[in-house]
């Protein structure tokens, strides 16, 4: 059965700083692209970033929201995802979901989410 | 950024009802196109992937179709466990993005 569960989610200050994990299982981690798709509270879906597959050279995107302030990695041999959010903002504020790509470049497997609050 | 837009926003419908939600993208996408379902507190689940292939488990009253610009997904007879938001995805390019989302509720 394939799990992701994310982790490190919680309250911060604005300017602050938090570091997300997803382990995964259940499947062949190191050979999908990853992303993080976050959701802000009753709205709709936002792509994050992704890190690609060894094979792909692990080249990393990030939407321009985060660029420069969010930093994703991978460590295929813990099967593992982190997002590391600096100066964080209140638009920050979500759900944010590891995601599994397939190979078709859709979004296959999806963990529960960790929610992040940035606020004062 | 590819702008991607559905339609309607929210939709009523009943039990064994035909429905379809179209989504359309601001320029040619080709077949990069990917349903959603999300019910409240869940994680979004894959439905159709490049715009016509159900995915393994889906119940095959979804269906996708579309090239180009514009897409539409159809639920044949809805079921109960139908009543959920739905979004449309471009992976076409970077960055991808999503539609606003197509709530169904139970009229």
């Amino acid at each position: 059965e394939v799990q992701l569960v994310e982790s490190g989610g919680g309250l911060v200050q604005p300017g602050g700083s938090l570091r997300l994990s997803c382990a995964a299982s259940g499947f062949t981690f190191s050979d999908h692209y990853m992303d993080w798709v976050r959701q802000a509270p009753g709205k709709g879906l936002e792509w994050v970033g992704r890190t690609r597959n060894k094979a792909n050279s692990y080249i990393i995107e990030y939407a321009a929201s985060v660029k420069g302030r969010f930093t994703i990695s991978r460590d295929d041999s813990r099967s593992s995802l982190y997002l590391q959010m600096n100066s964080l903002k209140t638009e920050d504020t979500a759900v944010y979901h590891c995601v599994a790509e397939g190979s078709g470049s859709f979004f296959e497997f999806w963990g529960q989410g960790t929610l992040v609050t940035v606020s004062s | 950024d590819i702008q991607m837009t559905q339609s309607p926003s929210s939709l009523s419908a009943s039990v064994g009802d035909r429905v379809t939600i179209t989504c359309r993208a601001s320029q040619s996408i080709s077949t990069y196109l990917n349903w959603y379902q999300q019910k409240p507190g869940k994680a979004p689940k894959l439905l159709i992937y490049a715009a016509t292939s159900l995915q393994t488990g889906v119940p095959s009253r979804f269906s996708g179709s579309g090239s180009g610009t514009d897409f539409t997904l159809t639920i044949s007879s809805l079921q109960p466990e139908d009543f959920a938001t739905y979004f449309c995805q471009q992976s076409y390019t970077t960055p991808d993005t999503f539609g606003q989302g197509t709530k169904l509720d139970i009229k």
